[in-house]
């Protein structure tokens, strides 16, 4: 199996551009997950998807962030506009079964955002 | 919320010695696991343990939830055992994960 592929591995971009994060999870899973890293903030949980239903999306940090999952093969994670302060490593997580702490993840290499 | 408390921040260890790091919580939680992120970024799944003892391999981890710690056992240090090792729990009544602030492992040949 691949395991979790995240695309693009690099993002560079300015102010206001808009930026789309794509994830593919690993075949046959039924749980997806989106986690944003910064040295401030450590890891956080943003939203995560059973059966490609958003289930908790506290985590997002305000409205210019929105993820979907249209099919159980594909998300996408956009922000619109994007700002400095968006710049982070975006992990991407599945797993085979439901809830939050009690699977076991599999974690994509992550993709690296610069937002100038 | 919960807060999610790892120690010691650092440690540096020479090859073959043993290690112990813990993970304090500050409420009640469904479940804890442990996490462990490579020199390169990639990051892992180690355990999910709510309470008692799991071991693989040359590492273990406990949980006593009762007291709200666990720690995580390395055993036999290797180089590539080199990383920051996460907690993070599943507080009850809610559905998030919510991280500890890691240990920054190095392990020296």
């Amino acid at each position: 199996d691949a395991g979790v592929i995240q695309s693009p591995r690099h993002e560079v971009t300015e102010m206001g551009q808009e930026v789309t994060l794509r994830c593919k999870p690993i075949s046959g899973h039924n749980s997806l997950f989106w986690y944003r890293q910064t040295m401030m903030r450590g890891l956080e949980l943003l939203i995560y998807f059973n059966n490609n239903v958003p289930i908790d999306d506290s985590g997002m940090p305000e409205d210019r962030f929105s993820a979907k999952m249209p099919n159980a093969s594909f998300s996408t994670l956009k922000i619109q506009p994007s700002e400095p302060r968006d710049s982070a490593v975006y992990f991407c997580a599945s797993s085979l079964g439901y809830g939050i702490g009690s699977v076991t993840q599999y974690f994509g290499p992550g993709t690296r955002l610069l937002v100038l | 919320g919960i807060q999610v408390e790892q120690s010691p921040p650092d440690l540096i260890l020479q090859e073959g010695a043993n290690s112990t790091l813990r993970c304090n919580f500050s409420d009640s939680v469904n479940n804890l696991q442990w996490f462990h992120q490579n020199p390169w970024g990639q990051l892992i799944n180690l355990f999910y343990i709510p309470s008692g003892t799991k071991q693989n391999g040359r590492l273990s981890a406990t949980t006593v939830a009762t007291e709200r710690y666990s720690l995580l056992y390395i055993s036999s240090s290797q180089t590539t055992d080199s990383g920051v090792y996460f907690c993070a729990v599943d507080p009850y009544n809610t559905d998030k994960l919510i991280f500890g602030t890691g240990t920054r492992l190095q392990v020296f040949p």
